[in-house]
């Protein structure tokens, strides 16, 4: 069984307010990271794919890092704007096969 | 490209009726995925393609599960008969490569009464 955990499951923060969120996933057999941004009503787009480790990614003011050998993947957003707020999913896809594993995601609220 | 094209958006249906899903991928995506969407399991992986040819079937609920995928640009999930555990909304998504974000389409809500 593939587990991948992502922390905290929801949060609330003012506009302006940086933010993190944490997603672990196993370790062994790794092949790829995948962040995703989901907002209501609409599907899932993906924001990053990361493959090695040591990797940081950065769209705009969001960024994402990888430590691979210790299964985790960070996700921050600088100077949080309520058109951020929206379910962030990350997904584990190991060397098996192709398929992603996804998290339950973190739900995010900015509030202006 | 217009994207990941799935319909129906909405599908309301009777118990024990038949249920058929369609998908249509971005074209020069090789891989093809049927995910399903629920607040007590998130999103759950069903069955994916590669070059049309199912690859992991594993996630199929049962026997009244089944998808096919006919061509490079087209593709069907079915459920028969319909139950109302199987309510749920439906994502389709393709992927031009392992090393590529999949792109999503926007869902079937499918409500079984």
């Amino acid at each position: 069984i593939l587990n991948v955990e992502q922390s905290p499951q929801s949060l609330h923060v003012q506009e302006g307010d940086s933010t993190n969120f944490t997603c672990s996933f196993p370790s062994s057999n790794f092949y790829a990271l995948h962040w995703y941004r989901w907002e209501t009503a609409k599907s899932p787009e993906a924001l990053f794919v990361m493959t090695l480790n040591g990797d940081e990614k950065k769209k705009g003011r969001i960024s994402a890092t990888l430590n691979t050998k210790e299964g985790y993947s960070y996700l921050y957003i600088k100077g949080s704007q309520p058109e951020d707020s929206a379910t962030y999913l990350c997904a584990f896809m190991n060397n098996q096969g192709g398929k992603l594993i996804f998290g339950q995601g973190t739900e995010l609220s900015v509030k202006p | 490209d217009a994207g990941v094209i799935q319909s129906p958006r909405h599908e309301v249906t009777e118990m024990g009726q038949e249920v058929t899903l369609r998908c249509k991928p971005i074209s020069g995506h090789n891989s093809l995925f049927w995910y399903r969407q629920t607040m007590m399991r998130g999103l759950e992986l069903l069955i994916y393609f590669n070059n049309n040819v199912p690859i992991d079937d594993s996630g199929m609920p049962e026997d009244r599960f089944s998808a096919k995928m006919p061509n490079a640009s087209f593709s069907t999930l079915k459920i028969q008969p319909s139950e109302p555990r199987d309510s749920a909304v439906y994502f389709c998504a393709s992927r031009q490569g392992t090393n590529y974000g999949y792109t999503f389409g926007s869902g079937t809500r499918l409500t079984v009464v």
